[in-house]
């Protein structure tokens, strides 16, 4: 969707370093999602946020951190903790809990 | 916990038939239940939507059906066409709960 944009679309983290993902959106909505997708698999939680300077653990925030400081802005950090970060991350937004979600296209973080 | 159930995990069927992917869910609170097309590489969309209080939705090609009794809720795609391939993930959530709860997915591949 036109309204969330991630950044960077591909992202190479060396041992020992933390990386943040972007995520951006111009929707208005209040609440923000970060998922995990591994190659041929479905969604996992990691983060997410009802509204500003709240966000909750989802089903795999180990080795993960989010700030939500604006409402348009919830970017993700993926942090030396995580011992495997190869994956497909997803960022989505929702206006509030239990309406459609809609994703930005991704981005894809390996280790070099 | 919640859970929701996807089946089956891979279907084939030949172009212009129909085909049906079913998903059965734990929590009887859940009301709202979206269906995500995801094609290789790229973003889930989301291609269509119910809520509790309708039993079937359509829109063109494609229709979902809601039982609630039953607690299962299924995709009809009819007629169909070679970009209808992806992988499909149904979802289902409640009213107070702002997380989505994810089907494993579905490969649905059209045979020419």
């Amino acid at each position: 969707d036109g309204g969330i944009t991630q950044s960077p679309k591909y992202l190479f983290r060396k041992e020992g370093q933390n990386v943040t993902l972007s995520c951006e959106q111009n929707l208005n909505h209040d609440a923000m999602y970060w998922y995990r997708q591994d190659p041929g698999q479905g969604l996992r939680l990691i983060y997410y946020s009802q509204i500003v300077n709240d966000f909750q653990k989802g089903d795999i925030a180990e080795g993960y951190s989010v700030s939500r400081e604006k409402k348009e802005s919830f970017p993700l950090t993926v942090t030396s903790a995580q011992k495997n970060p190869t994956a497909f991350y997803l960022c989505a937004s929702s206006a509030t809990g239990n309406q459609p979600q809609h994703f930005g296209d991704g981005t894809r973080l390996s280790i070099l | 916990g919640e859970n929701v159930e996807q089946h089956p995990s891979t279907l084939s069927v030949q172009e212009g038939d129909s085909a049906v992917i079913k998903c059965t869910y734990s929590d009887s609170a859940s009301n709202y239940f979206p269906w995500y097309k995801q094609e290789l590489g790229k973003r889930p969309q989301l291609i269509i939507d119910i809520r509790s209080n309708v039993g079937e939705k359509k829109d063109q090609r494609i229709a979902v059906t809601l039982n609630k009794t039953a607690k299962h809720f299924s995709l009809h795609i009819t007629e169909t066409q070679p970009e209808d391939s992806a992988v499909y993930f149904c979802a289902a959530s409640t009213r107070s709960n702002y997380q989505l709860i994810w089907g494993a997915g579905t490969k649905l591949i059209i045979k020419p």
